[in-house]
């Protein structure tokens, strides 16, 4: 049974700090991994994708992930109150079409 | 606008009523999915569906049923609705490859009294 865990917080930072958000699977054939956003009320929206061991950057988010750790983690710079919202981590795996999400992190950010 | 919609928006109806709820993308997209989404704001798929293969989670009541007339479209019928079926229920697209990620709709509430 694959499994997508993350700290379901809230997490709170003050403004223009780095927010850090975590996520560990349990599959180790896991591929690709995805953060969402979701603001309350609404869909998730795809803010980051991430495939190879490392770090990628789109502007103020970065995407860290470790296959040998088996997690993955997400850093928002400058941390805007717009950035509140829960951040669900999602998990494909080699053999199938289908994401299994995490539980996701309420993230407040604070003026 | 190029998107995934969905049809109702909310959706209220007593106990043992049966419903359904549309979705219909317009990205070209190769798989439809639909994932509810319960109080504590977990997603958990339900069902995906590509023109060859309809995958089905096990945990999915049989009184949830996907249909889907073409490519673009992907409606859940729910019969004999329970009070443990309010949720929020979102259908998803994606092309037919694991490298990218869904493209979700705005999502139906569905409350059961």
């Amino acid at each position: 049974q694959k499994e997508v865990e993350q700290n379901s917080g809230p997490l709170s930072v003050p403004e223009g700090a780095i927010a850090s958000l975590n996520c560990t699977y349990s599959d180790r054939v896991s591929q690709s991994f995805f953060w969402y956003r979701q603001y309350s009320g609404k869909s998730p929206e795809l803010i980051m994708s991430i495939y190879s061991n490392g770090d990628k950057e789109d502007g103020r988010f970065t995407a860290q992930l470790n296959k040998a750790s088996q997690y993955v983690s997400l850093l928002i710079r400058d941390s805007q109150p717009s950035d509140s919202a829960t951040y669900l981590c999602a998990v494909n795996d080699n053999y199938g079409q289908n994401f299994v999400f995490g539980p996701g992190t309420r993230l407040s950010v604070l003026p | 606008d190029t998107a995934v919609s969905q049809t109702p928006k909310y959706l209220v109806t007593q106990m043992g009523n049966d419903k359904s709820i549309k979705c219909e993308q317009n990205l070209g997209h190769d798989t439809m999915y639909w994932y509810k989404q319960d109080s504590k704001k977990f997603l958990k798929i339900m069902f995906s569906y590509n023109n060859k293969e309809l995958i089905i989670n096990e945990t999915v009541p049989n009184r949830f049923s996907p249909k889907s007339p073409d490519k673009a479209h992907l409606n859940l019928h729910i019969n004999s609705l329970e009070l443990g079926d309010s949720a929020v229920y979102f259908c998803a697209s994606s092309q037919n490859n694991r490298m990218v990620g869904y493209t979700f709709g705005s999502g139906t509430r569905l409350t059961v009294v």
